[in-house]
């Protein structure tokens, strides 16, 4: 079945501890990117790779990193957590830059207190 | 003022009923315009996509673009309540996606 993953789904953290949420996809898909979504503003990018070893910052980037060393997997780290990163994180990938088919993984909600 | 605005309801309509959905843009560079469906506690489902303007049909969804007034809709036919959801615009203009904050969409019996 073609599908994004998501790990953890869900993930109470204090301010300060390191976390990484890993995403993987199975289409063999170029295009993949993060984003988190809060009431009133809704699903807003982070970072995007076009490919292996090619990143580069969405419209929120500050505070997280990312890595794309393999085509599939597509990690999103915290380095250091702040309550203003309290969200829910979707990752997504699709067949072109033009994403005019992306795919949305199940989401990871993310407490850090 | 935000690059996309989008109704957040919301909208409440009778079972059968023909929904509108509506965004407007600000940024004229954008080419890709999409619609996604997302239930409560899932991930956007893609429902439809359009290049430029024009109409495009799938089943008892509809969309429009309109891109000299910088409008798009999202037209369901014979609404279910299965149709209840949050429906996001999106649009593209080259690598980065930008989103509407959604409009909620409650389809009664």
């Amino acid at each position: 079945e073609a599908q994004v993953t998501q790990n953890p789904r869900y993930l109470i953290t204090v301010t300060g501890k390191k976390l990484t949420v890993t995403c993987s996809q199975n289409m063999n898909h170029e295009y993949m990117s993060w984003y988190r979504q809060d009431p009133g503003l809704g699903l807003r990018q982070i970072y995007y790779s076009m490919n292996v070893e090619v990143t580069d910052k969405g419209d929120v980037p500050e505070g997280y990193k990312v890595s794309r060393k393999e085509k599939r997997n597509f990690p999103l780290i915290l380095e250091s957590p702040s309550p203003n990163q309290t969200s829910l994180y979707f990752c997504a990938s699709s067949l072109t830059d033009r994403q005019e088919t992306q795919y949305f993984g199940p989401g990871t909600r993310l407490l850090v207190l | 003022q935000k690059e996309v605005e989008q109704d957040p309801g919301p909208l409440s309509v009778p079972e059968g009923a023909i929904v509108s959905l509506n965004c407007t843009y600000s940024n004229s560079a954008f080419q890709y315009f999409m619609w996604y469906r997302q239930y409560s506690r899932k991930g956007p489902e893609l429902l439809m996509y359009t290049y430029s303007s024009g109409n495009k049909e799938d089943g008892r969804f509809t969309a429009q673009v309109d891109k000299s007034s910088k409008y798009i809709s999202l037209f369901i036919r014979d609404s279910q309540p299965s149709d209840s959801a949050t429906y996001l615009c999106a649009m593209s203009a080259g690598n980065m996606l930008t989103f509407g904050g959604g409009t909620r969409l409650m389809v009664k019996p």
